[in-house]
């Protein structure tokens, strides 16, 4: 069965600084792997997906991530936080089927 | 274009009140998917759909709580009886088959209080 683990449920940072949230997976096939955002009140949207071609990834934001077969790694980077990238993230895998089983997400705060 | 519509956004009940989530997918998604979100147990998937079928209703708690899809453009998540447990947000979420893509569109959700 596949899952995903993020470690740390909050994650603090300055603006300006670099971000770095991590998730790892678990899966019995090559794994597609997806990281959304939420935002207050909102529903999720997907910021970016890894479906077996580069490894690096690129998003929405400024956001990228990094597929580590060797690590079961995908974790979400971005180089410099901006005040508005104050959400919740979430890692997600599917295994070729409709199915995305979501981590547990880690709420990111940006202090000025 | 339009995204994924959920109604209502905001239900406040009475235990033991029936209650009814309705979502309107994306027009030519044919998968269709209700998550449930809580601070104790995150984003849990209830049950999905594929081309109005229900394929994987395993995540749905209990049989209080119901799903149905009659057409490619309505579902509903029926919970009968409420418990003040059920109190979450609710969220519907629509996909095209193409693989290639992957990705799930989602409602902004249903927030369900019950008292």
């Amino acid at each position: 069965a596949q899952s995903v683990t993020q470690l740390g449920s909050h994650v603090s940072v300055s603006e300006g600084a670099l971000v770095l949230l991590r998730c790892n997976y678990s899966s019995s096939v090559p794994p597609y792997l997806f990281w959304y955002v939420q935002y207050p009140n909102q529903g999720l949207q997907l910021l970016l997906k890894y479906t077996s071609a580069a490894t690096l990834v690129k998003g929405i934001n400024g956001f990228e991530a990094e597929f580590k077969k060797s690590e079961t790694s995908f974790h979400l980077t971005k180089p410099s936080a901006h005040m508005s990238d104050a959400a919740e993230y979430f890692c997600a895998v599917s295994d070729y089927t409709d199915k995305l089983i979501f981590g547990t997400g880690t709420r990111l705060q940006v202090f000025p | 274009d339009a995204g994924v519509i959920q109604s209502p956004r905001h239900e406040v009940t009475e235990m033991g009140q029936e209650v009814t989530l309705r979502c309107k997918p994306i027009s030519g998604h044919n998968s269709l998917f209700w998550y449930r979100q809580t601070m104790m147990r995150g984003l849990e998937l209830l049950i999905y759909f594929n081309n109005n079928v229900p394929i994987d209703d395993s995540g749905m708690p209990e049989d209080r709580f119901s799903a149905k899809m009659p057409n490619a453009s309505f579902s509903t998540l029926k919970i009968q009886p409420s418990e003040p447990r059920d109190s979450a947000v609710y969220f519907c979420a629509s996909s095209s088959r193409d693989r290639s893509t992957g990705e799930l569109f989602f409602g902004e959700g249903s927030r369900l209080t019950v008292l």
